[in-house]
């Protein structure tokens, strides 16, 4: 079984620049996470999807940052324009959530962005 | 307030030997869920175990065993017979489980940096 798929792997852009990231999620899994993990610090969450419908955002910069969901399968996330502060690791998580019942997140590699 | 404490910046131990990595965590909810993830240098984030808040039993997955105490709020995870592959960044995390519009948001903590030498 194919885990959560992620790309590019690494991407350098200079400042004011757009960028995005994708994520295909494994199969069946309802729920999708993007997470963004600064050096030597642990993952923060930026989104969560439940299907297609982001159930929380509520830690995503929307001034210059975007994301979607389409038919509740692969996400995009978006960052225009980049700035600086935004090198870091953006990583993909899904998930299968029922309520009630707690299941592990399967992480995607990540995508290493470093903006000059 | 940090959802997710982990007090040890680096552990070092000798192959073969134990190893407890610390956690503590801060939640209100009655039901919530533990997890340790390990991150190699690659990146990848790999789920390790998961104890959940009502489990009776401590959790173990192979080498891998949590020592969850729940009124002191400590979820440690034990290594026990370190290998050299368990070098790695080890984060601990917990999902609150009914929380409002918070719902199934993983909280992690800073991470340890374990290194495991011959």
């Amino acid at each position: 079984e194919a885990g959560v798929v992620q790309s590019p792997r690494y991407k350098i852009i200079e400042k004011k620049q757009p960028v995005a990231f994708w994520c295909n999620p494994i199969s069946g899994h309802n729920t999708l996470y993007w997470y963004r993990q600064n050096l030597g610090q642990g993952p923060e969450l930026l989104i969560r999807y439940e299907n297609e419908e982001a159930v929380d955002d509520s830690q995503l910069p929307k001034d210059r940052f975007s994301a979607e969901r389409l038919k509740g399968v692969d996400s995009t996330l978006k960052i225009q324009p980049a700035e600086l502060g935004d090198s870091a690791v953006y990583l993909c998580a899904s998930s299968l959530w029922v309520r009630g019942r707690d299941t592990e997140a399967f992480f995607g590699q990540g995508t290493r962005l470093t903006v000059v | 307030a940090q959802k997710i404490t982990q007090t040890q910046p680096g552990m070092f131990v000798q192959e073969k030997e134990a190893v407890t990595l610390d956690c503590t965590y801060d939640t209100s909810d009655p039901s919530y869920g533990l997890f340790w993830y390990k991150q190699p240098s690659s990146g990848e984030m790999i789920f390790l175990i998961y104890q959940g808040s009502y489990d009776q039993q401590n959790a173990t997955e192979g080498r891998y065993s949590l020592n969850f105490q729940k009124a002191r709020k400590s979820a440690n995870l034990v290594i026990s017979a370190s290998q050299l592959g368990d070098s790695a960044m080890y984060f601990c995390a917990m999902r609150e489980a009914d929380r409002g519009s918070t719902l199934g948001r993983l909280y992690f903590g800073r991470g340890t940096q374990l290194t495991v030498w011959p």
